[in-house]
């Protein structure tokens, strides 16, 4: 089975940059979706196909990927920005999600 | 607006079975495929099955294959997820999902979901 491994915990300082690592074996001939998950609510689609932000989503929110990571960076990070980070990718045509990057801002 | 509403969660006994629905709205529920994603209580997000627009190709991720079955109406716009042989392993928040495109397919993505049924096996 093909498996996304995510750092349990990230901390991040008011205004500075936040990156969230995903990696998986050739992650970078994959597409990476990032997905935001607040406490007590559903997902929701931050980042698709690597690097396409949907609409609604803040410019402070982007993707990369290349080799085996992807990554989701936030710049300018705010107190709202607290949440679960989830990231996302197909094995065939059966979808694969990490185990989650839970972001602390102190 | 697009609107997915889950229903049927409930407390099940090991061994029995539960079905949980999603309701779909705002949005053409025929053009798009569909999955459930689920979270154990304080766990994280696992994918489990997922149907192709027109309910011919379903997958399943190896934890549930052979126990659970996905099916829609496009008709209804409902999407469904048969459960049987629960397992305590199975006690979760279930969440339907709209995927992107026609088909379950790596250029996809999961928008919008839904606020997610709890489904309980517990003796």
């Amino acid at each position: 089975s093909y498996d996304l491994t995510q750092p349990p915990s990230v901390s991040v300082s008011p205004g500075q940059t936040a990156s969230i690592t995903c990696s998986g074996d050739r992650l970078g001939n994959k597409y990476t979706s990032w997905y935001q998950q607040r406490p007590g609510q559903s997902p929701v689609l931050v980042i698709y196909q690597d690097t396409k932000r949907p609409s609604g989503i803040p410019e402070r929110f982007s993707g990369s990927s290349s080799g085996n990571t992807a990554t989701l960076t936030i710049s300018g990070t705010q107190a709202m920005d607290e949440a679960a980070y989830y990231c996302q990718a197909w094995d065939i045509n059966t979808a694969v999600f990490g185990g989650g990057t839970r972001l602390t801002v102190l | 607006e697009m609107q997915l509403v889950e229903a049927g969660g409930g407390v099940v006994r090991p061994g029995g079975s539960l079905r949980v629905s999603c309701a779909a709205s705002g949005f053409n529920f025929g053009d798009y495929a569909m999955s459930w994603v689920r979270q154990a209580p304080g766990k994280g997000l696992e994918w489990v099955s997922g149907v192709n627009w027109n309910g011919r190709d379903t997958n399943y991720a190896a934890s549930v294959k052979g126990r659970f079955t996905i099916s829609r109406d496009n008709a209804k716009n409902s999407l469904s997820l048969q459960m049987n042989s629960l397992r305590a392993e199975d006690t979760a928040l279930y969440h339907c999902a709209r995927v992107s495109g026609r088909y379950l397919s790596r250029q996809n993505w999961f928008d919008p979901w839904g606020q997610g049924t709890l489904v309980t096996v517990s003796s």
